[in-house]
């Protein structure tokens, strides 16, 4: 057990409609990152944030976004959704802002498998 | 973007140890390489990560060549629970741009036969 949670494990939905994934961080960290894994393009980083700002961000579609909310929880949603959104999207923390020369680990949670059908 | 080349897959015994290679040929001085495992759909598992010495956690050991070019990741002792895909991941060690993310390659396939 990471100590990142992830809600829901399991998300069934249609396209067009509008998700929301939520992830708390381990006890501590700062950073939260969004990931996605799909069959076809392996695990993608998405977006980072760090302390309630956006750090880094990956290959995100403009039709999702994400934010990271005072007690540092972070909700990634996912709009208009599209067969080919269907994916395992995982979130991991680390304390800092994401410096490896800090060993800035980054810890993964259990993920949400995402299908839209 | 991945700078790492693994194999796809190995095999090993139950109980001995398995040795996974990973060629990081571009690697720059201020790179780490990182090891993760993802067993089935779960989360990938942050395994051992090093600079330029060998490592060694309650998990693995971490042998990275001289000229820092390669590294293998050590479990000494393999069980079933073992199997899983194994990451190399090398990762700059000052903040660049797109120091924070992860960049996943293939990774190798281990099985463990009992």
């Amino acid at each position: 057990d990471s100590g990142v949670t992830q809600t829901p494990k399991h998300l069934i939905t249609a396209t067009g409609q509008r998700v929301t994934l939520r992830c708390s961080p381990r006890s501590g960290d700062l950073s939260v990152y969004w990931y996605q894994q799909s069959l076809d393009q392996g695990l993608q980083f998405l977006i980072q944030y760090y302390n309630g700002e956006e750090r880094a961000k990956g290959n995100i579609l403009e039709r999702f976004s994400a934010q990271q909310f005072p007690d540092l929880h972070s909700e990634l949603n996912l709009s208009s959704l599209e067969l080919g959104d269907s994916a395992l999207y995982f979130c991991a923390s680390s304390p800092h802002e994401g410096i490896a020369g800090r060993s800035d680990t980054q810890y993964f949670g259990p993920g949400t498998r995402l299908t839209v059908l | 973007d991945a700078k790492t080349t693994q194999p796809p897959s190995m095999d090993c015994a139950e109980g001995r140890a398995a040795n996974l290679p990973c060629n990081h040929s571009t690697i720059s001085g201020n790179e780490y390489v990182y090891w993760y495992r993802q067993i089935h759909s779960q989360g990938p598992q942050y395994i051992i990560h090093g600079l330029k010495n060998n490592e060694t956690n309650e998990m693995a050991s971490l042998i990275i060549t001289e000229d820092r070019k390669s590294s293998t990741l050590i479990l000494p002792h393999a069980t079933l629970r073992d199997t899983a895909v194994y990451y190399c991941i090398v990762r700059p060690r000052v903040e660049v741009q797109g120091a924070q993310k992860l960049v996943f390659g293939q990774g190798t396939r281990l099985t463990i036969n009992p």
